[in-house]
């Protein structure tokens, strides 16, 4: 375990249904990202939190909603998804300035039927 | 735009044998990281070398980089087929909120 635990790990959803991915950090970072894996595509950065707070959008669908209640729990609210949304959605934190790197979450599989 | 660019794309080799993988980028850079990520999981940061930096060592890992032809090399000696991954360059650039990453290279060490 890396100390970023992300669930559910799969996840299969059609595309009026409502899910959530859940992301979890106990290492005292206070920075937490939202990355989305497509194949054979870059990483695309989705989300930045500093300190509970949005630090970047970076032009996401609003069918993508995220959640950053305190510095440890992060959240990205799906609805109304697509079948191009289907993707490894990775989770990551990092201490303010990143400087030791990023800590990744193993990931959620989404599928959208 | 993406920063960093991976060279090559897929890379297969005996074990044993070394494994080098470039990174390439566009802008002013803080530093650079490199990723290993197995199939289907998260990314494990490998070794993060500062702009200022030339050349770090970590085991069996060498990176080097090159701030004036803005490219980054990722040395695997002695490779072992456990090392079979994808590995991402990434690079922390002052006003940008967080790591822009490469595509990756795919390496297939063979036992």
């Amino acid at each position: 375990e890396t100390g970023v635990t992300q669930t559910p790990r799969h996840l299969v959803m059609g595309m009026t249904n409502k899910k959530s991915l859940k992301c979890e950090q106990h290492l005292g970072h206070n920075a937490m990202y939202w990355y989305k894996q497509s194949a054979k595509k870059p990483l695309e950065l989705m989300f930045v939190y500093n300190f509970k707070e949005q630090t970047e959008n970076n032009s996401v669908p609003s069918r993508f909603s995220p959640e950053c209640p305190n510095s440890s729990h992060l959240f990205l609210h799906l609805h109304t998804l697509q079948p191009e949304d289907s993707a490894l959605y990775l989770c990551a934190s990092s201490t303010r300035q990143g400087v030791y790197g990023y800590t990744f979450g193993s990931g959620t599989r989404l599928t959208v039927v | 735009s993406q920063q960093g660019e991976e060279d090559p794309q897929a890379l297969s080799i005996q074990e044993g044998e070394n494994a080098t993988m470039n990174c390439s980028y566009k802008t002013s850079i803080n530093n650079l990281q490199w990723y290993r990520q197995n199939s289907g999981r998260g990314l494990v940061h490998l070794i993060l070398i500062r702009s200022n930096e030339r050349e770090k060592h970590s085991g069996r890992l060498r990176v080097t980089l090159d701030t004036s032809k803005k490219s980054s090399s990722l040395l695997i000696t002695a490779s072992r087929a456990a090392d079979t991954a994808s590995y991402f360059c990434a690079t922390d650039s002052t006003g940008r909120r967080a790591l822009t990453f490469g595509s990756g290279t795919r390496l297939q060490v063979q036992p």
